[in-house]
């Protein structure tokens, strides 16, 4: 399995309080993503990163930043957490176009609640 | 953008085969994969087949393309309870993107 780690796993947290996730790779790939799942949607992409300080938005980006300060970390954060936000959230990796292909490896997800 | 679609739902006896369908719209898509989610956990990445290829075969899996109406199959062979997951397609266009786009999963549920 590739080596990605999410923390927390699980989060209750209130309406307006910030919250922040953390997405955690030891394989050294150089794209990292940020999805939701939630039912009836499949997965949506929030934010992708293709290196470290260069990231972009994704389909579902409103309410979401993100940062990448080192190849290995990549940080979600709600600023100010909604409702609409309790979703789970998985970070994936991939090498990119390397071979012309782009296989996404996933983590565990993280659930998140808000009240 | 690129639209994926896949029935929500299947449903098959253990030991026979299943076979989960996935359209897409995106025609220069050149990599198709497919995922595999169990309850509660991430995606896993079962298999995938590049574009110039109508077939490919790994085991007890089977991967359909046909290009011209941009459907794309899975079929598992003698199904296991095990095998009782969501599966997704996400196709790949490349093209300076980096994204794919999954279809919203089928769940496959296997009766013993």
């Amino acid at each position: 399995d590739a080596g990605i780690t999410q923390s927390p796993r699980h989060k209750v947290t209130e309406t307006g309080t910030p919250v922040t996730l953390r997405c955690h790779q030891t394989e050294n790939h150089r794209y990292m993503y940020w999805y939701r799942q939630d039912p009836g949607h499949g997965l949506r992409l929030i934010h992708y990163s293709y290196g470290v300080k260069d990231t972009d938005k994704g389909e579902v980006s409103d309410g979401y930043s993100v940062s990448r300060s080192k190849t290995e970390d990549f940080l979600l954060t709600l600023e100010s957490a909604t409702s609409s936000q309790t979703s789970v959230y998985f970070c994936a990796i991939s090498e990119g176009t390397s071979g012309g292909g782009n296989e996404q490896f996933f983590g565990p997800g993280t659930r998140l609640t808000v009240l | 953008g690129e639209d994926v679609e896949q029935s929500l739902f299947l449903s098959v006896r253990e030991g026979d085969s299943s076979v989960i369908n996935c359209t897409y719209t995106d025609s220069s898509s050149t990599y198709l994969y497919w995922y595999k989610q169990e309850p509660g956990a991430g995606l896993q990445l079962l298999t995938y087949i590049f574009s110039n290829m109508d077939m490919k075969q790994d085991q007890r899996l089977t991967v359909l393309l046909n290009k011209k109406d941009k459907h794309l199959s899975l079929r598992i062979a003698d199904t296991q309870t095990g095998d009782s997951a969501i599966y997704f397609c996400a196709p790949y266009s490349g093209a300076g993107s980096y994204q794919l786009t999954f279809g919203k999963g089928t769940k496959l549920s296997v009766i013993p």
